[in-house]
Order: C-alpha cells, then structure tokens, then sequence
C-alpha cells in the first residue's frame, strides 16, 4: 500500500547512456513532481505536472525530460548522463502544497 | 526570489535535552511551510506544515514548529530528544526547500 514509489532504488550507469527513473503513485493527487538532491542534500525541484500537464520546469538540462503516460505516473528520462547527473532524485506528488515523496533512486554516474 | 535558510548545517544535542532547529524564509503572503525528516537511507517524511490559523503547530515524534512572521521564520521545537531522533531535518516552504540540519543526538 505504497502511496508513491520509485524504481529503480538504485541506479549505476556509465556516461553517455540514456536512463529512465519509473514514478507512481496511489493517492489520487492530481500533480505530481520530480526533485534532485544533491551531495549538500539540497532539494530542488526539477518538474511539476498537474493533469498531465507540465507547469514548473526549473531550466533544468533537455536532456531530462519527464514522461507522464497518466495522472499516477510521472517517470524521468535521462538522455546522455553526465557525472553531474549523480544525485537522489525524489518523486512526489501532493494536494495542495503538502508532498508525498518516494524514496528516492540514487543515481551513479560512472 | 523566494528562499528558504536554514542557517545550522548541523546540530549536536545530548539526549533528553531541548531542540530547536532554525528556517527562515523569504514570502510575501503567508507562506505554506513544512519540517521534513529524512532518515538515512529512507525517504522524506513530513514532520509538521502550517497554512494558516494557530501559529503553534503540533506534528508527530513530539515536534511543534511556531511560525512567526515578524520574524520570517518557522523554527521546529522538541522538548526532550531521544537518540531514535538523528536525522536531517529539511523546511519547505512552497516550491523551495533549505538546505537541512543534521541533528546528531549525544548519548
């Protein structure tokens, strides 16, 4: 009875390949957000989407690109890793402005 | 630009003693805020938020936060910690997030 999760938990891939980070939830909310943790555990939002309809998008790279078949998944694509790229990032999903995260998925980039 | 600060990057308190973890934030309406923790290797969970109404608000584990405007801030108290405590605590405040405050409980 997870209310939102994240697959993979763990991800280690070599630079320069394409990955997919899989988000959904079960609680009905109607929008849904991607963060990035850092090394200094700051999170910052990366997308937003409500209705399937992306609404924030902090200038992130293109090669992130976020994915919502519907309203209870939103999964990040990741085009051409870079070393940067190595973070927690953190799926949730809210009503008004209280989040439900996810675990997190620890991505390594080798 | 709204911003969250959370001016302790880390805290050291021994166990039974009081706590008091700072966040400021930048907002010109009232703000929705919110204490986080984050154990380690777990997710987010959320401690306590505050929309409106009573200042002083309750939330789990025996946490309280109390959001003053005059002083732009929504500090999270406990009276008593226990070492089962230790975590990163993380204040939210619409769409932006400080940087955390690793509490680490002496024993």
């Amino acid at each position: 009875d997870t209310a939102v999760s994240q697959t993979p938990k763990y991800l280690v891939t070599q630079m320069g390949n394409d990955k997919s980070i899989k988000c959904e939830q079960n609680l009905g909310h109607d929008t849904m957000y991607w963060y990035k943790q850092d090394s200094k555990k700051f999170l910052k939002i990366m997308f937003s989407y409500n209705n399937k309809e992306l609404i924030i998008n902090e200038t992130v790279p293109n090669r992130f690109s976020p994915k919502s078949p519907d309203k209870a998944h939103l999964n990040l694509h990741i085009n051409s890793l870079e070393l940067g790229d190595s973070a927690v990032y953190f799926c949730a999903s809210s009503r008004r402005d209280e989040q439900f995260f996810g675990p997190g998925t620890r991505l390594t980039v080798l | 630009a709204q911003s969250v600060t959370q001016p302790d990057i880390h805290i050291t308190v021994s166990e039974g003693a009081s706590l008091e973890l700072r966040c400021n934030y930048s907002y010109g309406a009232t703000p929705y805020l919110f204490w986080y923790v984050q154990s380690p290797g777990q997710g987010l969970q959320l401690l306590l938020k505050y929309f409106s109404g009573d200042t002083l608000v309750q939330g789990i584990k025996g946490f309280e936060a109390e959001f003053k405007r005059s002083q732009s801030s929504f500090n999270l108290r406990k009276p008593s910690v226990h070492w089962s405590d230790a975590a990163e605590f993380i204040c939210h405040n619409d769409m932006r997030f400080g940087a955390g405050t690793r509490l680490t409980v002496k024993p």
